[in-house]
């Protein structure tokens, strides 16, 4: 059975930074483009970036550009993201997905930037 | 970039009910229009890919359609478990825009 497994968030002070990984199992994943997606306390749900099944493009909502990058390692099934200068409305349940023909989430992992 | 334009964003009827939700793309999107369903506290859920296919589990009364630009879900006899925030995505291409969202409750 397919499973995401998202890891890294907790509280991080603005300006900072944070790590976040995806583990994924139970199916092929060099085999999919991978995904996060997140979503504000209340809020809708807010693609972030996206990367290829090689890991060779790569793409970024214009609300992350320059901040955020996305990265994978096929060897070791895991997606990354790389979220650097951290602001308050960075605040938000962070999802890994797998996408085919519309997306497959993992549970979120949650990132809280504030002083 | 192409825009998802969502509506109702809310939506009260009674069980029973036939139900349904809009979303309008700003530019041709051919079908690739995904719906999620996510219940409160829980992660969102596939219901309907390619504008019109039902995802495998997803209960008969949830479909889909499209017109040109135009994609719609809908619910053809309203459950109670049907209660849950709605969205739609584009996925042709980057960015993979989500609709607003539509909050579906019981009257």
């Amino acid at each position: 059975e397919m499973s995401l497994v998202e890891s890294g968030g907790g509280l991080v002070q603005p300006g900072g930074s944070l790590r976040l990984s995806c583990a994924a199992s139970g199916f092929t994943f060099s085999d999919y483009w991978m995904h996060w997606v997140r979503q504000a306390p209340g809020k809708g749900l807010e693609w972030v970036s996206r990367v290829n099944d090689d890991g060779s493009s790569t793409t970024y909502a214009d609300s992350v550009k320059g901040r955020f990058t996305i990265s994978r390692d096929n060897g070791k099934n895991t997606v990354y993201l790389q979220m650097n200068s951290l602001r308050a409305e960075d605040t938000a349940v962070y999802y890994c997905a797998r996408a085919l023909s519309g997306f497959d989430w993992g549970q979120g992992t949650l990132v809280t930037v504030s002083s | 970039d192409s825009q998802m334009t969502q509506s109702p964003s809310s939506l009260s009827a009674s069980v029973g009910d036939r139900v349904t939700i809009t979303c309008r793309a700003s530019q041709d999107i051919n079908k690739y229009v995904a719906w999620y369903q996510q219940k409160p506290g829980k992660v969102p859920k596939l219901l309907i890919y390619a504008a019109s296919t039902l995802q495998s589990g997803v209960p008969s009364r949830f479909g889909g359609s499209r017109s040109g630009t135009e994609f719609t879900l809908t619910i053809s006899s309203l459950q109670p478990e049907d209660v849950a925030t709605y969205y739609c995505q584009k996925y042709n291409s980057s960015p993979y825009t989500f609709g607003q969202g539509t909050k579906l409750e019981i009257k």
